[in-house]
């Protein structure tokens, strides 16, 4: 069965990092991007980036971009997301998902941005 | 930055037929996405590639596009269908996913 299994809850304090897992299993972690999706209370669905673990391709939303940090471990079919200094808008669900890449006809690789299977979801908590 | 429009709400009768659209600027070139969340659940996706729908997704749900506009339509609504529908695509270059701000279905 394929599966995405995301670390649990976690509630910070504003000022510390935090790095949240994705373990990938049920298929080939490499044949797939990662995508990090974070949902605030209430609110809607945001794109935060994606990694490929084929290479490390990592590509970030410009919201997201020098807040987040997204990384994976190809050994233990592994994605994360992590923060240096965590804030109290931080505070929200973090999915993480997969989804499918094709080469086009000069070769390079593109993105198909859906995400066919998703994390249970991990909730993020920064409060003093 | 891009930015994909839904409706907030749509409402439909048990059985009616629900539509509910996106707009986006790049859409006549860029896939479109739908999923549905319920509440305290994980999104899932209903179609992919604007028309496309995922094995064991019943026949009821439909993706359709026309130029800047694309458009899920739930045929035969149930009030199991009940939920939070978003799209998603990308921008003109193809490099930015985005999601679109979502539509509450409810099932009078």
């Amino acid at each position: 069965e394929v599966q995405l299994v995301q670390s649990g809850a976690e509630v910070k304090k504003p000022g510390e990092s935090l790095r949240i897992s994705c373990l990938a299993s049920g298929y080939t972690f490499t044949n797939f991007w990662i995508g990090w999706v974070r949902q605030m209370p209430g609110r809607g669905l945001e794109w935060m980036g994606l990694i490929y673990p084929g290479d490390f391709d990592t590509r970030y939303s410009p919201s997201f971009e020098g807040q987040v940090t997204i990384s994976a471990d190809r050994s233990i079919s592994t994605a994360y997301v992590q923060w240096s200094s965590l804030k109290a808008s931080d505070t929200a669900m973090y999915y993480c998902a997969r989804g499918t890449y094709y080469y086009d006809s000069s070769g390079s690789r593109r993105y198909y941005y859906g995400m066919d299977v998703w994390g249970q979801g991990t909730t993020v908590t920064v409060s003093s | 930055s891009y930015e994909l429009t839904q409706p907030p709400s749509v409402s439909v009768s048990p059985g009616q037929t629900a539509r509910i659209t996106c707009s986006g600027d790049a859409l006549p070139n860029q896939y479109a996405y739908w999923y549905h969340q319920k509440p305290g659940q994980a999104p899932l996706l209903v179609v992919y590639r604007d028309s496309v729908r995922p094995s064991g997704i019943p026949e009821r749900f439909s993706g359709s596009s026309s130029g800047t506009t694309v458009t899920l339509t739930i045929s035969g609504v149930q009030a199991e269908d009940e939920a939070d529908y978003y799209c998603q695509s990308a921008d003109s270059s193809g490099t930015l996913a985005v999601f679109g701000g979502g539509t509450k279905l409810t099932v009078l």
